[in-house]
């Protein structure tokens, strides 16, 4: 069965030092996807980074890179010089191929000191 | 460009009361998805449409909870009656098309519920 596993409940990080969220998955799909999405106290989910499971190259977006190693099934999350508004919860998601469906993790919630 | 839209963002009522969330994703995008949210954990999905069908609803509690999507656009979802455990929650997401692995799911606020 399809299942997203992401094993640290709280980070702490200082401002401006980078930071990563684990994250590892189950499936036994060859054609997947693996998802970041932030979410702020204010509840919305916010689109991170996007890695397909044939991609060869690391995704990055600005200061967010995704740190796929397949063959140990994790595709954790980097974010480099963290902000004040890093702050939030941070889920890892899955596609797979069968039905499409997405699943999420229980998240990470990091905390940026200043 | 605008976002998903979803209202109303709060609502408590008692429960066995009936509740009704709106949702109207962004425009062009043909698939919808209702999550539930409870407090410290992910969303789950509650159910999935593609234009105005139904793809998936295989966690959708079905004594008390329905959806449609009107001509393929907004979307409703209703639960009658409220139980306490239905506090939560509840997101709306849309995307281009669900056909593939790397379709993006964008979110609305969300509509927190409290079952009193």
């Amino acid at each position: 069965a399809q299942k997203i596993t992401q094993t640290q409940p709280g980070m702490f990080v200082q401002e401006k030092e980078a930071v990563t969220l684990d994250c590892t998955y189950d499936t036994s799909d060859q054609s997947y996807g693996l998802f970041w999405y932030k979410q702020p106290s204010s509840g919305e989910m916010i689109f991170l980074i996007y890695q397909g499971s044939y991609d060869e190259q690391n995704a990055t977006e600005g200061r967010y890179s995704l740190n796929f190693q397949k063959a140990r099934k994790s595709a954790n999350l980097v974010i480099s010089a963290s902000q004040l508004g890093d702050s939030a919860m941070y889920f890892c998601a899955m596609r797979h191929t069968g039905g499409f469906k997405t699943i999420f993790g229980a998240g990470t919630r990091l905390f940026v000191k200043a | 460009e605008a976002g998903v839209a979803q209202s109303p963002r709060y609502k408590i009522i008692e429960k066995r009361q009936s509740v009704a969330f709106w949702c109207n994703p962004i425009s062009g995008h043909a698939t919808l998805y209702w999550y539930q949210q409870i407090l410290g954990q992910g969303p789950k999905l509650l159910i999935q449409f593609q234009n105005n069908g139904v793809v998936d609803d295989s966690q959708l509690p079905k004594d008390r909870f329905s959806a449609e999507r009107l001509k393929g656009v907004d979307s409703t979802l209703k639960i009658q009656p409220a139980k306490l455990e239905d506090s939560a929650v509840y997101l709306c997401a849309s995307s281009f098309s669900a056909s593939a692995t790397g379709d993006t799911q964008y979110f609305g606020p969300g509509t927190r519920l409290t079952v009193l």
